[in-house]
C-alpha cells in the first residue's frame, strides 16, 4: 500500500463546477499538507501549503485536512478552463522529506 | 526573471551511455533536488543538496550521480547502470530545506532510443 493516494482521473467537469480533489494517506506522523498544480510537461506550483488539521482558503481554492481520517482535500470553487492541469498532493514526513501523491488529471469543460 | 532553468527539454540516450541534464537557479537558493516521475507514481526522489560541495541520496539514487559545485548548479548524470531511464525529470530548490516552499523547473524527458 502506497503511504499516500490519489485517485488518477481523468475528473472531467463543466465550467462554473465546485471541484473536489482528494488524497489519503496512512502515516500518522505526516504535519504539512501541500497541493501543487501542474500543466502538462511542466514543473510543478505551489498552491496551498497547510499545517494540520483545518481549513485554509486562498481565492477560488480551499484546502481541509482531516487527520483523525487521515484525508485531504482541495476544493476549487467556479471553476475555469485554465485549471485544468493535473493536481498533486504532498505530504511531509518527520524526515522533512516530502512523499508525493500520483496527482490527479482536472479536465474543465468549457 | 528569477527561476530554475532545465535543458535540454528532450534527450535520448542510447544504451550504455551516460547523459547529464542541466539545472540551474538564480534564486539564491541553498537546497536544490532531483526527482523523477513517471506515469501514475508521485514524484520520487533522486538526490539532494543542501549546501556546495555536499549532497545526500534520495530513495532512488542507484543508477544516478550529481554534483554541486556552485550553489547555482545542480547537474544530473544519468548513468548506463540506471537500466530504466525512460522519464521526466524534475529539478527543484529552496530556500533552506525542508519546509521552505520547492519551486521547480519545467523538466527534462529523458527517453531511450
Amino acid at each position: 500500500q502506497k503511504e499516500v493516494e490519489q485517485d488518477p482521473g481523468p475528473l472531467s467537469v463543466p465550467e462554473g463546477a465546485i471541484v473536489s480533489l482528494n488524497c489519503t494517506y496512512s502515516n500518522s506522523a505526516f504535519q504539512y499538507f501541500m497541493w501543487y498544480r501542474q500543466y502538462s510537461r511542466k514543473g510543478p506550483e505551489l498552491l496551498m501549503y497547510t499545517y494540520s488539521s483545518g481549513n485554509k482558503e486562498d481565492g477560488r481554492f480551499t484546502a481541509q485536512v482531516d487527520k483523525s481520517s487521515k484525508y485531504i482535500s482541495l476544493f476549487i470553487r467556479d471553476s475555469q478552463p485554465s485549471d485544468s492541469a493535473t493536481y498533486l498532493c504532498a505530504m511531509e514526513d518527520s524526515n522533512y522529506q516530502l512523499i508525493w501523491g500520483a496527482g490527479t488529471k482536472l479536465i474543465i469543460k468549457p | 526573471d528569477g527561476g530554475i532553468t532545465q535543458s535540454p527539454k528532450y534527450l535520448f540516450r542510447k544504451e550504455g551511455q551516460n547523459v547529464t541534464l542541466s539545472c540551474e537557479q538564480n534564486l539564491n537558493h541553498d537546497a536544490m533536488y532531483w526527482y523523477r516521475q513517471d506515469p501514475g507514481q508521485g514524484l520520487r526522489l533522486i538526490y539532494y543538496s543542501q549546501i556546495v560541495n555536499d549532497f545526500q541520496k534520495g530513495d532512488i539514487a542507484e543508477g544516478y550521480s550529481v554534483s554541486r559545485e556552485k550553489k547555482e548548479s545542480f547537474p544530473l548524470t544519468v548513468t548506463s547502470a540506471q537500466k530504466n531511464p525512460t522519464a521526466f525529470y524534475l529539478c527543484a530548490s529552496s530556500m533552506e530545506s525542508p519546509d521552505e516552499k520547492l519551486f521547480f523547473g519545467s523538466g527534462t524527458q529523458l527517453s531511450v532510443l
